[in-house]
C-alpha cells in the first residue's frame, strides 16, 4: 500500500497562496493522488484529484511532477474559512479500493 | 435532506452496552465505509462494503462489527462498548463507477462510552 506523508500543520496568513506537500514514495502505476478538506465536527469534503501535471478547479490546483512520488496541493490567497485539516490519498486498485487517510496537514490562516 | 444520514448524532452509552451505530445513503453507491476520528488525529477505517454481499476489514476493526443490510445502508456495532471507543465516527459513500473516487460523509456520530 502506498503511505503518504505530509506535514502536521502549516500556518499562513490571509491573502497568501498556501502549498501544502505530500510524498507517496510507492505510489503505483494505477493509482491516482486526491485530496480532502475537513472542518472541525465535519466529515471530510473532496477538493480535487488528479494523476498527472497538474489539474485546477474552481477551489485549488494540484502539482503532481513526473515520477509522482510528490504532489502538492496549491490554495491561491486564503481566507480564514479556509482553516481546516487537509489530507492526501492514494487511491486506486493497488490500495484494494480502499480510502486511507492519514493524519493530514492542519492549516491555520490568520487575519 | 442529506445525501449520507447517520444515527444518532450523539450518543452517551455505558461501558459493556451493546451499541448500534446507522448509515444510510439516498446516493446509489456501491461502497461504504466507517471511520473513527479521535481528537487531533485522522480518520482511521474501521471496515468497508464495496457491495451487499462484501464485508472487508479495515484498519482497526477489532471490537467492532458491521451489517450491509442493503445497498443504502451500512451499520456499525460496538458489541461491548468500552471507553476507548470514546470518539467521532464517520460514515461514507463513493461509487466505484465514477472515474472520480470521491467520498461522501455523513454529519458524523459522536460517541462517548462512559
Amino acid at each position: 500500500l502506498a503511505k503518504t506523508t505530509q506535514p502536521i500543520s502549516m500556518d499562513s496568513y490571509e491573502g497568501q497562496e498556501v502549498n501544502i506537500t505530500c510524498s507517496h514514495n510507492n505510489i503505483a502505476t494505477n493509482d491516482y493522488i486526491t485530496w480532502y478538506q475537513q472542518f472541525p465536527s465535519q466529515g471530510p469534503r473532496f477538493i480535487i484529484q488528479g494523476y498527472k501535471t497538474k489539474v485546477t478547479n474552481e477551489v485549488a490546483s494540484l502539482f503532481i511532477p513526473a515520477d509522482r512520488k510528490s504532489s502538492t496541493l496549491s490554495l491561491p490567497r486564503v481566507s480564514l474559512s479556509d482553516t481546516a485539516v487537509y489530507y492526501c490519498l492514494v487511491v486506486g486498485d493497488n490500495q484494494g479500493g480502499k480510502l486511507i487517510f492519514g493524519q493530514g496537514t492542519e492549516l491555520s490562516v490568520k487575519p | 435532506d442529506a445525501d449520507v444520514t447517520q444515527t444518532p448524532r450523539n450518543r452517551i452509552t455505558k461501558t459493556g452496552k451493546r451499541i448500534m451505530l446507522e448509515c444510510s445513503q439516498t446516493k446509489g453507491h456501491d461502497r461504504m465505509y466507517w471511520y473513527r476520528q479521535d481528537p487531533g488525529l485522522g480518520l482511521r477505517l474501521i471496515y468497508y462494503s464495496f457491495d451487499v454481499k462484501d464485508i472487508n476489514k479495515g484498519e482497526i476493526s477489532d471490537g467492532y462489527s458491521v451489517s450491509r443490510q442493503a445497498q443504502a445502508k451500512f451499520s456499525l456495532s460496538l458489541e461491548s462498548a468500552i471507553p476507548n471507543q470514546t470518539a467521532l465516527y464517520f460514515c461514507a459513500t463513493s461509487d466505484s463507477l465514477s472515474a472520480r473516487t470521491e467520498a461522501f460523509f455523513g454529519q458524523g456520530t459522536r460517541l462517548t462510552v462512559v
